[in-house]
């Protein structure tokens, strides 16, 4: 079973800031949090990932909760092309080795209006 | 650099075909999995390799076969297709990281697979 929670979807306006939540009450304290985002009709891409403390990158942020229990993707101006269903992962250690491997839940998909 | 290519793009098969679907990366990735996707779900693990010559039964593996002679290369083969097998399935690459921090997985574009 998936260990995160996300919602189903959201909406957002076109240039303004977009916050995904993701609950994982049962994150340890080795487990790294993943985003990948799906475009439509195209595979998965990584967006960001992160342990404790928040991370930038030139796609997005991550906001970590200081219990590590749920995190936030951050997109600061949405744009047309951010429209995609984002994932929160979490690796299994059951299939993978020692690193584990990803295992998607449904994801949250994101409308962005003009 | 070409990344993580899957072929064929399309394909549609009959109940009880078999066939390959084929995955090539050419970023010397030790890691593939193999994931399928059914409509309005999320990716499910099929099978995966954690280098040459190894193999794993991911979430879904019953109906497909793999095998890594070659770190580029990772075919999934499908026995003896059945309509449920109908889906669209990914192939993905990353690199092993000895210090244990998560990669970056790279995904192909995916097949998409009919079964009659």
């Amino acid at each position: 079973d998936a260990k995160t929670t996300q919602p189903n979807s959201m909406e957002s306006n076109e240039e303004e800031p977009v916050h995904l939540p993701c609950n994982h009450s049962t994150i340890s304290g080795t487990d790294y949090i993943h985003w990948y985002r799906q475009l439509p009709s195209q595979g998965p891409e990584y967006v960001i990932h992160g342990l404790t403390s928040n991370v930038n990158n030139r796609m997005a942020s991550l906001a970590i909760a200081e219990d590590r229990k749920s995190s936030t993707l951050i997109l600061h101006r949405a744009t047309l092309r951010d429209a995609a269903v984002y994932y929160c992962i979490l690796r299994d250690v059951r299939y993978g080795g020692s690193q584990g491997n990803l295992i998607f839940g449904k994801g949250t998909k994101l409308s962005v209006k003009p | 650099n070409a990344g993580v290519t899957q072929t064929p793009k399309f394909q549609v098969l009959k109940t009880g075909q078999s066939m390959t679907l084929q995955c090539a990366q050419d970023m010397n990735h030790e890691y593939m999995s193999w994931y399928r996707q059914d409509p309005g779900m999320g990716l499910r693990l099929i099978h995966y390799s954690v280098g040459a010559g190894i193999t794993d039964q991911g979430e879904v593996p019953n109906g497909y076969n793999v095998s890594r002679s070659t770190t580029e290369d990772f075919p999934l083969r499908l026995l003896s297709a059945a309509p449920s097998q109908t889906s669209v399935y990914f192939c993905a690459s990353r690199r092993a990281d000895g210090s244990g921090v998560n990669t970056e997985a790279f995904f192909g574009q995916g097949t998409r697979l009919t079964v009659v």
